[in-house]
């Protein structure tokens, strides 16, 4: 079964430096990944995905995530870290059920605080 | 481009109650899926539906359970309420090609509270 691992509960960072949130990935076949963000009380939004092609893929909000197949990581970045980008972080994968169907095996979530 | 919305945004009801939550999907996207959200549990596939048709179901029980409609907006519903059902539940749509990765976009949920 798909998977993805979330190591980091927490990340924390201050204002204007760069920042890193951890994504470890278990898949067989070809690794389609994404991230998600999620403020308080709202829904999921789309961050960016990797399908296939360049290793560094870049997103909305100024985020970027790395693939690295070597060590089955998709590790979400940001050069400059803003107050406004404190929220919950999800990393997910495309599993394909038998019915060609494409559902999302989701992480356990990454809260990201960024301090002024 | 309107996103994709859900009715209501928050609902407290007690043990045993049904209740039915409403989905509208993009315009043209044809897939809706269900997730539940909780702090124990995390984010959990709850069914999708397609061109009115259940194509897959998670591993929840038959309390729960949906539809969607020729328009493409999706309900789903769950009967005899449980403390444990008090979550968040997110609907997702994608459009549906052959052989692309699509993406699911997401709503802002209906929080759901069984007292």
């Amino acid at each position: 079964a798909q998977s993805v691992a979330q190591p980091e509960d927490q990340v924390n960072v201050a204002e204007g430096n760069p920042l890193t949130v951890k994504c470890t990935y278990s898949v067989s076949g070809n690794p389609y990944l994404f991230w998600y963000v999620q403020y308080p009380n709202r829904g999921l939004q789309f961050l960016l995905k990797y399908i296939t092609g360049d290793n560094l893929v870049k997103g909305s909000y100024g985020f970027e995530a790395e693939f690295n197949k070597s060590q089955t990581s998709f590790h979400l970045k940001k050069p400059s870290a803003l107050v406004s980008d404190s929220a919950l972080y999800f990393c997910a994968v495309r599993d394909i059920l038998n019915t060609g169907f494409q559902k999302l095996v989701f992480g356990t979530g990454t809260r990201l605080l960024v301090s002024p | 481009k309107a996103g994709v919305t859900q009715t209501p945004r928050y609902l407290i009801k007690t043990r045993g109650q049904q209740v039915t939550l409403s989905c509208s999907p993009i315009s043209g996207h044809r897939s809706v899926s269900w997730y539940q959200q909780t702090p124990g549990q995390g984010l959990q596939f709850l069914f999708e539906y397609f061109s009115e048709t259940q194509r897959n179901k998670g591993n929840f029980p038959g309390r729960f359970s949906g539809r969607q409609f020729s328009n493409s907006r999706s309900e789903m519903n769950v009967s005899t309420l449980e403390l444990g059902d008090s979550a968040l539940y997110l609907c997702a749509s994608s459009l549906v090609s052959s052989g692309s990765v699509e993406t699911q976009y997401f709503g802002p949920g209906t929080r759901l509270l069984v007292l």
